[in-house]
């Protein structure tokens, strides 16, 4: 079946520390992968996705992640976290066919501790 | 501006009675998703629709109903036969050829 896992549950890093957030799917074929973040009681904004072509794609607020097939990972990485990043991070993924239905993992939660 | 509304923001009801959330956008996606997010879950997919009068069921269906009459409007109805409606609900609307989903700010409905 197709899924999407994020193996981290909550993360704490400090304020202008590298960060890496974990996220391994299952498809059959190369998916179109993403990655949202949510800040408290609010909707789903996208940072960056992936379709085809170069493996490592830049978002927006300074995010990017690298999608490596061998692993069935696409991890994101910031290199310089910002207290403002503190939030939830969902990685996601379409695996084609006749309908557009995203699949998410589970949720990352990040506290930034300054 | 383009974008996907909510409302309300916070929906109170008593047990067993239904309640219907508002999903209304401006962007032209033919494509519409609900979703129910609880806490260490990740979002659920309840139901979508990828065209007018046309409507799939989810995985968490169960419950729940809705409605596609027009391209811009997308109800959901909790039943009184959803167990646990007490969650936060996100709608979200796509263009099939961008693949990317634009999600509104949500719902969060407390049944007591």
């Amino acid at each position: 079946a197709q899924s999407v896992t994020q193996p981290d549950i909550h993360i704490t890093v400090s304020e202008g520390a590298s960060l890496e957030l974990r996220c391994n799917y299952s498809y059959g074929a190369t998916p179109y992968l993403f990655w949202y973040v949510q800040s408290p009681g609010q909707g789903l904004q996208l940072l960056l996705k992936y379709f085809s072509g170069d493996t490592l794609v830049q978002g927006i607020k300074g995010f990017e992640a690298e999608f490596k097939r061998s692993q069935s990972s696409f991890n994101l990485r910031k290199p310089s976290v910002h207290w403002s990043d503190a939030a939830e991070y969902f990685c996601a993924g379409i695996g084609g066919g006749a309908t557009n239905k995203l699949i998410f993992g589970t949720g990352t939660l990040l506290a930034v501790q300054p | 501006d383009g974008g996907i509304t909510q409302s309300p923001k916070y929906l109170f009801r008593k047990e067993g009675q239904n309640v219907t959330l508002s999903c209304e956008q401006n962007l032209n996606h033919d494509a519409m998703y609900w979703y129910r997010q609880d806490p260490g879950q990740g979002l659920r997919l309840i139901y979508y629709s990828q065209i007018v009068n046309d409507f799939q069921k989810g995985d968490i269906a169960e419950g729940y109903s809705v409605s596609r009459e027009k391209k811009e409007s997308f109800p959901l109805t909790v039943t009184s036969a959803q167990k646990n409606p007490t969650a936060f609900y996100l709608c979200a609307s796509s263009d099939r050829g961008a693949y990317g989903y634009t999600f509104g700010s949500g719902t969060r409905l407390t049944v007591v």
